[in-house]
C-alpha cells in the first residue's frame, strides 16, 4: 500500500528558531494536508494543499505541495513554546477519500 | 471549520465488556466517516471506512466482528469494541467527510482513550 515517509522523527529546538519537516511518498497524491496533534486530542488541520507547486501560509506556518505530487514540506518560523506537539503530514488521493498519514514529527521547543 | 464531536473522551472498562464510541458531525452531513486507531508515539492507522447506510469497509487485519461500525444516519457513526481485552487499549479517532467543501480535509474528532483492565 501507499506509504508516507516523514522526517525528521523528532526535533528539539530553541524558542525563536525556524523548523522544517517534510514528507515523501512512493505514489502521487492530489491533496496534501498537515495536522498538529496535542496529547490526548485528535489531529487539528493546519494547512491544506490542492495543487502541485502550491505554496500556502497560515500565520507562521508555510507549506508547499511538491511539483511531482509526491512530497510536501512544512516550515514553522519563529517557534514558540505552544508549537510543541506532533505534526503529521497526510496525503489524499481524491476529495473526501481516506488519508494516508506520515509517521509524525515530535517537536519540542525549549523556552 | 466543520465540527466533529466524539464521545466519550476516555473510557475504562473491564476485560470482556463492550464499549461504544460515538462520532457525530455537528454542522454538516457526513456521507463518509473514518475510524482510526493510534498507539502511543505512533501515527494514525485506518481501521475502517463507513458510508451512511451501507456496510463498513475494513482495512486488512482489522476484525470486523471485533470492531462493529454502524453509520445509520448522516450525522452519526458508532464504533463498538466487542469483548474488549487489554490489547484493545488504544486511542481511537474518527473523522468525517461530507457535503461541505471544506470537509475535503477530513476534520477529526477529539479522540477516545480506551483502557481495558
Amino acid at each position: 500500500g501507499q506509504q508516507l515517509n516523514q522526517s525528521p522523527q523528532s526535533m528539539f529546538i530553541q524558542e525563536g528558531e525556524d523548523v522544517s519537516m517534510n514528507c515523501t511518498s512512493s505514489s502521487i497524491f492530489n491533496t496534501w494536508l498537515w495536522y498538529k496533534q496535542d496529547p490526548g486530542e485528535g489531529p487539528v488541520l493546519l494547512i491544506a494543499l490542492y495543487k502541485a507547486g502550491e505554496l500556502t501560509s497560515n500565520g507562521r506556518l508555510t507549506a508547499q505541495f511538491g511539483i511531482t505530487r509526491k512530497d510536501s514540506f512544512l516550515n514553522i518560523s519563529a517557534s514558540i513554546p505552544s508549537d510543541v506537539g506532533i505534526y503529521f503530514c497526510a496525503g489524499q488521493e481524491t476529495s473526501g477519500s481516506r488519508l494516508t498519514f506520515g509517521e509524525g514529527t515530535q517537536l519540542t521547543v525549549n523556552p | 471549520g466543520a465540527v466533529v464531536s466524539q464521545h466519550p473522551s476516555w473510557v475504562i472498562c473491564k476485560s470482556g465488556t463492550s464499549v461504544k464510541i460515538e462520532c457525530r458531525s455537528l454542522d454538516f452531513q457526513a456521507t463518509t466517516m473514518f475510524w482510526y486507531r493510534q498507539f502511543p508515539k505512533q501515527s494514525l492507522m485506518l481501521m475502517a471506512t463507513s458510508n451512511e447506510g451501507s456496510k463498513a469497509t475494513y482495512e486488512q487485519g482489522v476484525e470486523k466482528d471485533k470492531f462493529l461500525i454502524n453509520h445509520a444516519s448522516l450525522t452519526l457513526s458508532t464504533l463498538t469494541v466487542t469483548s474488549a481485552h487489554p490489547e484493545d487499549s488504544s486511542f481511537y479517532i474518527c473523522s468525517a467527510s461530507g457535503d461541505r467543501e471544506e470537509t475535503e480535509e477530513l476534520f477529526f474528532g477529539s479522540g477516545t482513550q480506551l483502557s481495558v483492565l
